[in-house]
Parts: C-alpha cells; sequence; structure tokens
C-alpha cells in the first residue's frame, strides 16, 4: 500500500526552467512532509519541510506548496540547473517521533 | 551540523559470512536511529527503528535474527546482517533523529553491501 503516491517518476528539465514535482497522500493524519535530495551512491539529503499549518514555504530556489484540502504537496525547483540533477523523494510522517513514508522517488535531469 | 556517518562504505563478503555496518551520528546525540534498504533506482524501505537501550522495533517482513540491531549509545546503532546470502546486496541506509527533535531526521552516505 503505498501511502505517498509521487510523479512523475522521471523528469527532464532545461536548465533555468522550472521543475515540478508532486506528491499526494491518503492518511490525514501526517503533519510533517519532508522532501529529500539523493545523489547516486549516496544517502538522502533533508532539502526543505513543511508543516500543514502553512500552504507554502520557500527555501532559496525550492518552494514547497501545500494543499491540505486536496490532500497534496509539490515541490518547485526555480531555476533549475544542472547540479540540481538527483532523484527527489517526498515523504511524510504523522505525530512526531514516528516513522517516515517516502514516496516512489522522481529522478530528475536538468540538461544545458 | 546534523552529520550522520556509516562505515562502511562499501564491503563485499562471502555468502554465509556476517557483517556489520556501523551508524553514527557525529555532532548531535540521537534516541532513535532508522535502518533502511534501497534497491537500484527504488525508494528507501524501512528495515526497523531503533531505540537507544531498547530492543529495535522491524517493520513486517524483516527478519529480526538475520538483521541484529543494536543502539547501544546516543551516537551509535549497528546493523549486522547474518549468514548473508546474494540476496542481502543492497544499499543499507541509516538515519538519526535528534534528541528533542519530533520530526527531522539526518541520514548517513550508506553502505553498498556485495554479498557473492
Amino acid at each position: 500500500q503505498q501511502q505517498v503516491k509521487q510523479s512523475p517518476q522521471s523528469l527532464i528539465v532545461q536548465k533555468g526552467g522550472i521543475s515540478i514535482i508532486n506528491c499526494a497522500y491518503e492518511n490525514t493524519a501526517f503533519d510533517y512532509f519532508p522532501w529529500y535530495q539523493q545523489f547516486p551512491g549516496k544517502g538522502p539529503a533533508l532539502l526543505i519541510a513543511i508543516r500543514p499549518d502553512v500552504s507554502e514555504k520557500k527555501e532559496g530556489r525550492f518552494t514547497i506548496s501545500f494543499n491540505k484540502s486536496a490532500k497534496q504537496f509539490s515541490l518547485h525547483i526555480m531555476d533549475s540547473q544542472p547540479g540540481d540533477s538527483a532523484t527527489y523523494f517526498c515523504a511524510a510522517s504523522s505525530g512526531g517521533y514516528q516513522k517516515v513514508t517516502f514516496g516512489i522517488g522522481t529522478k530528475l535531469q536538468v540538461i544545458p | 551540523g546534523a552529520v550522520v556517518s556509516q562505515h562502511p562504505s562499501r564491503v563485499i563478503c562471502k555468502s554465509g559470512t556476517s557483517v556489520k555496518i556501523e551508524c553514527r551520528s557525529l555532532d548531535f546525540q540521537a534516541t532513535t536511529m532508522f535502518w533502511y534498504r534501497q534497491f537500484p533506482k527504488k525508494s528507501l524501505m524501512l528495515m526497523a527503528t531503533s531505540n537507544e537501550g531498547s530492543k529495535a522495533t522491524y517493520e513486517q517482513g524483516v527478519e529480526k535474527d538475520k538483521f541484529l540491531i543494536n543502539h547501544a549509545s546516543l551516537t551509535l546503532s549497528t546493523l549486522t546482517v547474518t549468514s548473508a546470502h546474494p540476496e542481502d546486496s543492497s544499499f543499507y541506509i541509516c538515519s538519526a533523529r535528534p534528541v528533542g527533535q519530533f520530526y527531522e531526521q539526518y541520514f548517513g552516505p550508506g553502505t553498498r553491501l556485495t554479498v557473492t
């Protein structure tokens, strides 16, 4: 049972463009939604996270948009760069101290 | 800050032997550490949750006698793959949750295990 559905599984964006990755969840108890960036052969790194009390969070070129009623959240990467080429995972957890449920991942390739 | 290390980064072992992977939080204390397994081009699969000083909680389908987890201190957790077989070959990643934090967890760089 995939509790966090992520799309697309792969994405090719031109340098300078906007990369958008979408996630949807079913469990209304989820209250923490992080995004992780993973380079080949490395562990995931926390990129940005949001709680459901806000609809948007921005850190540099990375923005999370959150729609609580639709149970959806997305990652926007502005001015995408080749160095952003990596796999991105959305995730969700509930209630604090709880395990994190990951999406399937999106492989992003930013081409010059 | 929030650096997690894993050792070794790569290990090759023969079928039937055991291998131990260490996960350390370098600049913070962690009451909870997690162990994941990741297959090529796949998402992370949680294997177990490890709390300092207590027995690990294993996810459904994960053999606790095969994947031994010890969390002896607030900065160290170990995963021992016992009687390894080629199907245990995978990328093993740990993460650690700092003391007092409810949500964030920080990942180690991973350990590539190859069983021949």
